[in-house]
């Protein structure tokens, strides 16, 4: 099983402020790079993934920043609200053509009023 | 917005007894995947189908899961007998093409609870 190591466990941030989860992986054959927030009680959803051909994606508070030479790729949010409280997975392919995803072992992040 | 149905929401029964659980996939979608998680990590995959056809279930117990997709459209996964460290949630997901690049859509999941 390919390995995933994902950091910090655990992140508080305060309202406005940013909030950095970082992910290194193992295999950089792949073109898919994609982080997922669960919330309580519910099934991940996809929240914003990248291309290994561009270094950077935003959308909107939301941007992965990707290095590819240092197999990492991280999360940032920025002006972090109470609403982004919740479970965050990077989940680099574990395979070329199935599809598989291999979760990390998820980041808590606590957004403080 | 098309969702990922599961059943039972909830699910507690004793060690030894069997259990299934239920998942509807986004309709369209040809790939499925059983994935679990204990509490406090990652999600990790247990079974994946394309259609009817198994791809890839080596995470998958065999002496004590199953899981089937009869007509590949809904599966369902069965746990018999059921040990105290089945306990985790059980989380159906599907993608549109199984492929590296493809999102994958879960549901809401089990929760399993043995005693």
């Amino acid at each position: 099983q390919q390995q995933v190591k994902q950091s910090p466990q655990s992140l508080i941030v305060q309202k406005g402020g940013i909030s950095i989860i970082n992910c290194a992986y193992e295999n950089t054959a792949f073109d898919y790079f994609p982080w997922y927030q669960q919330f309580p009680g519910k099934g991940p959803a996809l929240l914003i993934a990248i291309r290994p051909d561009v270094s950077e994606k935003k959308e909107g508070r939301f941007t992965i920043s990707f290095n590819k030479s240092a197999k990492q790729f991280s999360l940032h949010i920025m002006d972090s609200q109470p609403g982004d409280s919740a479970t965050y997975f990077c989940a680099p392919p574990g395979s070329s053509n199935t599809g598989k995803l291999i979760f990390g072992q998820g980041t808590t992040l606590q957004v403080k009023p | 917005e098309a969702e990922v149905a599961q059943s039972p929401r909830y699910k507690i029964t004793e060690k030894s007894q069997a259990v299934a659980f239920w998942c509807d996939p986004i309709s369209g979608h040809a790939t499925l995947y059983w994935y679990r998680q204990i509490l406090g990590q990652g999600p990790e995959l247990l079974v994946q189908f394309q259609d009817e056809s198994v791809v890839d279930d080596s995470q998958l117990p065999k002496d004590r899961f199953s899981a089937e997709r009869l007509k590949g459209v809904d599966s369902t996964l069965k746990i018999q007998p059921a040990e105290l460290g089945d306990s985790a949630m059980y989380l159906c997901a599907s993608s549109e093409q199984g492929a590296g690049n493809s999102p994958l859509h879960f549901g809401n999941g089990t929760r399993l609870t043995v005693t």
